[in-house]
């Protein structure tokens, strides 16, 4: 099983400020998915295919990596951002999650 | 517009089986696979399973031998089941549509919170 690490485990940012949110994996994968979830809420998809933006997210938002690091990116922090992210990856089954990262504003 | 309603029993006792419907509406199940992810108190999230368009299955190895995913075509509903339940398996489960090609998930139900005790 594929175990995704994610760092940080909690952060919190400014408005206008940039995050990054970085998931590693212990054996290297083709593709990273990101999902935002939001206190209450059912987990959104944000990512898709390391670095395409899922339909009506942002473009403050972007995905980047290769091999076993991949990081989400946040160019400008906005309110609406507060919300706990996960990456996923299905290169080997089973499918699995990483362990969240928690982004509160400041 | 695709929506996903998950139902079922907000407290199953030790030892016993978790049953969940996922209703499916705005699309139909007999296209692209259909799978249930739950989430424990702590964030940590779990693949459990899923049901392709064809009625077959994939489970994760971890629950293989507890799990069960079914189908119901004429009401586009299907249905996880998982026995023996333990305190451990007290989470919020989802259902969720995985996308034909990758393996993300781009629609959800909103979850149901689950509960494990005597």
């Amino acid at each position: 099983e594929i175990v995704l690490t994610q760092s940080p485990t909690t952060t919190a940012a400014s408005p206008g400020e940039k995050v990054t949110i970085t998931c590693l994996a212990s054996s290297s994968v083709s593709n990273m998915y990101w999902y935002q979830q939001k206190s209450g809420a059912s987990p959104k998809l944000l990512i898709y295919s390391t670095s395409s933006l899922a339909s009506g997210v942002p473009d403050r938002f972007s995905g980047s990596g290769s091999g076993t690091s991949y990081s989400l990116t946040i160019n400008t922090m906005e309110a609406e951002d507060a919300a706990t992210y996960y990456c996923q990856q299905w290169s080997s089954n089973p499918l699995t999650f990483g362990s969240g990262t928690k982004l509160e504003i400041k | 517009e695709v929506q996903l309603q998950e139902s079922g029993p907000g407290l199953v006792k030790p030892s016993q089986s978790l049953s969940l419907t996922c209703s499916v509406t705005g699309y139909s199940i007999t296209s692209n696979y259909w799978g249930w992810i739950r989430k424990f108190p702590g964030n940590k999230m779990e693949w459990m399973g899923y049901i392709s368009y064809s009625g077959s299955t994939s489970y994760n190895p971890s629950l293989k031998s507890r799990i069960s995913i079914t189908r119901d075509t004429s009401k586009n509903q299907f249905f996880l089941q998982l026995n023996s339940v333990t305190t451990e398996d007290t989470a919020t489960y989802y259902c969720a549509r995985r996308n034909l090609y990758y393996g993300y998930f781009d629609y959800w139900g909103q979850g149901v919170m689950v509960t494990v005790s005597s």
